[in-house]
C-alpha cells in the first residue's frame, strides 16, 4: 500500500531565500510523481509531473526531482517570493488514483 | 478552454439531510475522480470513473456515499443521512486519457460541505 509523507508540515522563510520541500513514498514502483499548489480555500493547481523515467522537471523557479530507489522527491523553489505562500502537496499514483501527502504550508515573509 | 467546475462552491446542511455535489470535467476527459479533503490534510481518494462506470469505488467510506456519471461526462456525488463527520472539501478531478498512470489530473475548486 502506497503511503506518502511530507516534512515539514509548515515552513516560514524570508523573501529571496531558496528552499526545499520534501516528499517520501513507500512503494518505489511508481509511474510518476506530481506536485501541486493549493491556496487557502481553493482547489489544487498542478505544478510539475515527473515521469518515472525522469530524474527532474523544471518550471520557472521550480525544480522537482525524483529518486525512486530512495523513495524521495524534492521540490526546490529558488528566490522565494511572498506570492509563493501556499500549501504544497505531492502525490503518487496507486492503481489509478492519487495518494497525497499531508502537505507543507509555506509562508514567505516580505 | 474551461477547467473542471464544481457546484455548489459551498453547501451547508443539517445532520440527517441528503446532499448532491456536482462535477463538470474538462470536455473530452474520460477519467473522473472524487477526493475528500479534511482540514489540514491532503485529499483522500473516494471513487474513480472510467467513462460511465465506476472503475474503483474503494475509497467511499460507507454506503451513505454514492456517485454516478450516467453519460460519461458530468458526475454527481450523493451523500445520504449526512453526519457532522462528513464536513470537508470535496474535490473533483479529470484526466484526458484512459486513466493511464501517466495522466495529469486536473482539479476543480472543490465544494465545501458543512454539516451542522
Amino acid at each position: 500500500k502506497q503511503e506518502v509523507t511530507q516534512i515539514p508540515a509548515a515552513l516560514s522563510v524570508p523573501e529571496g531565500e531558496n528552499l526545499v520541500l520534501n516528499c517520501s513514498f513507500t512503494d518505489s514502483a511508481i509511474y510518476n510523481l506530481q506536485w501541486f499548489r493549493q491556496d487557502p480555500g481553493k482547489g489544487l493547481t498542478s505544478l510539475l509531473l515527473i515521469q518515472s523515467s525522469q530524474r527532474e522537471q523544471t518550471s520557472g523557479r521550480l525544480n522537482a526531482s525524483l529518486d525512486k530507489s530512495s523513495g524521495r522527491s524534492t521540490l526546490y523553489i529558488a528566490a522565494s517570493q511572498p506570492g509563493d505562500s501556499a500549501t504544497y502537496l505531492c502525490a503518487a499514483p496507486s492503481q489509478g488514483k492519487l495518494i497525497f501527502g499531508q502537505g507543507t504550508t509555506l509562508q514567505v515573509k516580505p | 478552454g474551461a477547467g473542471v467546475s464544481q457546484t455548489p462552491s459551498n453547501k451547508v446542511t443539517e445532520k440527517g439531510k441528503y446532499v448532491e455535489l456536482r462535477c463538470d470535467p474538462i470536455s473530452g476527459h474520460t477519467a473522473l475522480y472524487w477526493y475528500r479533503q479534511s482540514l489540514g490534510q491532503g485529499p483522500e481518494f473516494l471513487i474513480y470513473f472510467q467513462g460511465t462506470g465506476a472503475a474503483d469505488d474503494s475509497g467511499l467510506p460507507n454506503d451513505r456515499f454514492f456517485a454516478v456519471r450516467p453519460e460519461g461526462s458530468v458526475s454527481t456525488l450523493k451523500i445520504q443521512r449526512t453526519e457532522r463527520g462528513d464536513s470537508a472539501v470535496y474535490l473533483c478531478a479529470s484526466s484526458p486519457l484512459r486513466g493511464g498512470f501517466t495522466d495529469t489530473q486536473y482539479f476543480g475548486p472543490g465544494t465545501r460541505l458543512t454539516v451542522l
